[in-house]
Formats: C-alpha cells, sequence, structure tokens
C-alpha cells in the first residue's frame, strides 16, 4: 500500500531554514510528481509546490516562490522542501502527497512547521 | 492565485442531499477538467473523493457525485450520514501549471 512519511518539521526562529523530508513506499516513486500542501491551524489548504516525476519541471504557489525549493531523490524514493527565509506565516503542517494527472491520491500524515521567535 | 470560492458551511438531516459549490475562473475550473473534491476529518488528512470533476476513486461511496458548468463545479452528497460530517475542499489545476484549493466548506449534519 501507498505510504507517505514526512519528517523534519519542528520550531525555528523567523528567517531561519528548515528541511523536510518525505519516504515514499508502496509504489513506483520515479514514476508520479509530487506535491507539498500545508495548513495552517485551524485553517484550510493550501498548495505549496509540485515537482514532476523526473524532477525537471517544478512549480511553486505565489507566497513560497523564491524562499521554498522542491526537489526529489528518485535513487532513495524521497521528496525534499527546502524552506528558505521563513515568516510567521509559514507556520502549518505540511503534507507530502502523490500527484495524479490533475488531483492528489495519496497523502502522507503531515509535519508541523512552527515559525516562531 | 486566488483561492476558489466555497461556501464556509452547509448542513443537512440524514438522509437528505446537500450540494457544495466551487468557483474559480476560466483559468482553472472553467478551463480545465481537473477539478478534485477532498473530505477532510478532523486530525487526519485530506482523502480524495472525487478526481476530474465527476469520476470516484475506487472505495468511494456512490452517494458522492460531481459536477461542472463554467467556472463553477460542484460537490453533492445524498443519503447524508453522521460520517459525512467533515471539511471539504475542492482543487483545480490552473493555466500556470499550479495547483488551487477552495477554502473549504465545514457541513455539518444534524
Amino acid at each position: 500500500q501507498v505510504q507517505l512519511v514526512e519528517s523534519g518539521g519542528g520550531v525555528v526562529q523567523p528567517g531561519r531554514s528548515l528541511r523536510l523530508s518525505c519516504v515514499a513506499s508502496g509504489f513506483t516513486f520515479s514514476r508520479f510528481g509530487m506535491h507539498w500542501v500545508r495548513q495552517a491551524p485551524g485553517k484550510g489548504l493550501e498548495w505549496v509546490a509540485i515537482v514532476w516525476y523526473d524532477g525537471n519541471n517544478k512549480y511553486y504557489g505565489d507566497s513560497v516562490k523564491g524562499r521554498f525549493t522542491i526537489s526529489r531523490d528518485n535513487s532513495k524514493n524521497t521528496l525534499f522542501l527546502q524552506m528558505n527565509s521563513l515568516r510567521a506565516e509559514d507556520t502549518a503542517l505540511y503534507y507530502c502527497a502523490r500527484a495524479g494527472d490533475g488531483y492528489i491520491d495519496y497523502w502522507g500524515q503531515g509535519t508541523l512547521v512552527t515559525v516562531s521567535s | 492565485q486566488s483561492a476558489l470560492t466555497q461556501p464556509a458551511s452547509v448542513s443537512g438531516s440524514p438522509g437528505q442531499s446537500i450540494t457544495i459549490s466551487c468557483t474559480g475562473t476560466s483559468s482553472d475550473v472553467g478551463g480545465y477538467n481537473y477539478v478534485s473534491w477532498y473530505q477532510q476529518h478532523p486530525g487526519k488528512a485530506p482523502k480524495l473523493i472525487i478526481y476530474d470533476v465527476s469520476n470516484r476513486p475506487s472505495g468511494v461511496s456512490n452517494r458522492f457525485s460531481g459536477s461542472k458548468s463554467g467556472n463553477t463545479a460542484s460537490l453533492t452528497i445524498s443519503g447524508l450520514q453522521a460520517e459525512d460530517e467533515a471539511d471539504y475542499y475542492c482543487s483545480s489545476y490552473t493555466s500556470r501549471s499550479t495547483v488551487v484549493f477552495g477554502g473549504g466548506t465545514k457541513l455539518t449534519v444534524l
């Protein structure tokens, strides 16, 4: 069965960096695009970024463009999100999710990022 | 990219039907048949319930159905059950090759 396990969350000061990871299993990772989606406490879902199956195409939401970088290592079935210049408004539960053709078909359980001084 | 517009809340009694709307633009909902819907129970990860406007993944009840007209998509839940009480989100692919979500709708089963 498809499993997505995120890690790397924690408490970080504004302006600092953090790197999230997501290890995938139960499917051929290198054949699927992958998303990061976040959810601030008590708020709705916000799409963050997508990387295509081969890592050659990446797209970002306006609120993170230029600060966050999505990447993947297909040899290790792992998805990454490098988050720089973090702000208080980046505080959220970050979900790793598998891309279908225009939809998201599997989600991890999320890793919590708290940006606070 | 502005979020898609959903009602903040809807409610219905067991056995009734409800419909949640999701309004976007010609650059997202109206331009592609890539509208999807997700159900999220408190403390849980979202779950895909409708993809490509009206298709249901295997294992999702046929009480859930989706449709689209112009820039507005809709999710209908028939035969409401207590377990349907959850937050519902629509999503669409966009002309910028990105994804946009709706603000979410809280469904209360009375």
